[in-house]
């Protein structure tokens, strides 16, 4: 089967810890996303990698970090510099970033929860 | 700036009765507009998309949505409502020139009672 698995599915973590959110598809896609979602808020947009060894800020990328060593990985670090990282952390991708007419296939979601 | 409008956080309707989820949008240019379903817990699931051709899209789950040009709308309807319907409905706009980047709207919460 083909799809986007994140990883863990609840993580927590005390204040001034660094953790790394697992997110991996294997749907040979080419660009991939991180958001947040909070209640009422919709969805946010961390960070996005269009090409292996490339990425870029979104709309909130303050305290949250990237890498994009392989295709198929794409893996979200919440710093302790992110003041408010409690959220709902959703993973995606697309084929390719020009394909802006395709929807985009979204991960189960890992859920972060600051003690 | 790009930006996607769903006016209700809520809508409540009766099992058998048609239900509608309003979305508008605001953008530059002619975006690609799309609906997503998230259940509790879980990533957002694909419905329908607009991309050209016939205002009218149907998509899963017996639902379709209208695009309607002249009022920046995408409105998702479904005819007969299920209780299963009950969850959390995003719009989301994507333009050609945003590196596949969409706009998604804060989401409408659809509860069907029986």
């Amino acid at each position: 089967d083909g799809g986007i698995t994140q990883s863990p599915k609840y993580l927590f973590r005390k204040e001034g810890q660094n953790v790394t959110l697992s997110c991996e598809q294997n749907l040979n896609h080419d660009a991939m996303y991180w958001y947040r979602q909070d209640p009422g808020q919709g969805l946010r947009l961390i960070y996005y990698s269009q090409i292996v060894n490339d990425f870029q800020k979104g709309d909130i990328a303050e305290g949250y970090s990237v890498s994009r060593e392989k295709k198929e990985s794409f893996p979200l670090t919440v710093t302790s510099a992110q003041k408010n990282p409690t959220a709902f952390y959703l993973c995606a991708s697309l084929p390719r970033p020009q394909a802006h007419h395709n929807e985009q296939f979204f991960g189960p979601g890992t859920r972060l929860t600051v003690l | 700036a790009q930006s996607v409008a769903q006016p209700e956080d809520q809508v409540n309707v009766a099992e058998g009765n048609p239900l509608t989820v309003k979305c508008t949008y605001s953008v530059s240019g002619n975006p690609y507009l799309f609906w997503y379903v998230q259940y509790p817990n879980r990533g957002l699931q694909f419905l329908l998309k607009y991309i050209t051709g016939d205002n009218l899209v149907k998509g899963s789950y017996g639902f379709e949505a209208e695009f309607n040009k002249s009022q920046t709308s995408f409105h998702l309807k479904k005819p007969s409502a299920l209780v299963s319907d009950s969850a959390l409905y995003f719009c989301a706009a994507s333009l050609n020139t945003n590196a596949g980047k969409s706009t998604f709207g804060d989401g409408t919460t659809l509860t069907v009672k029986p």
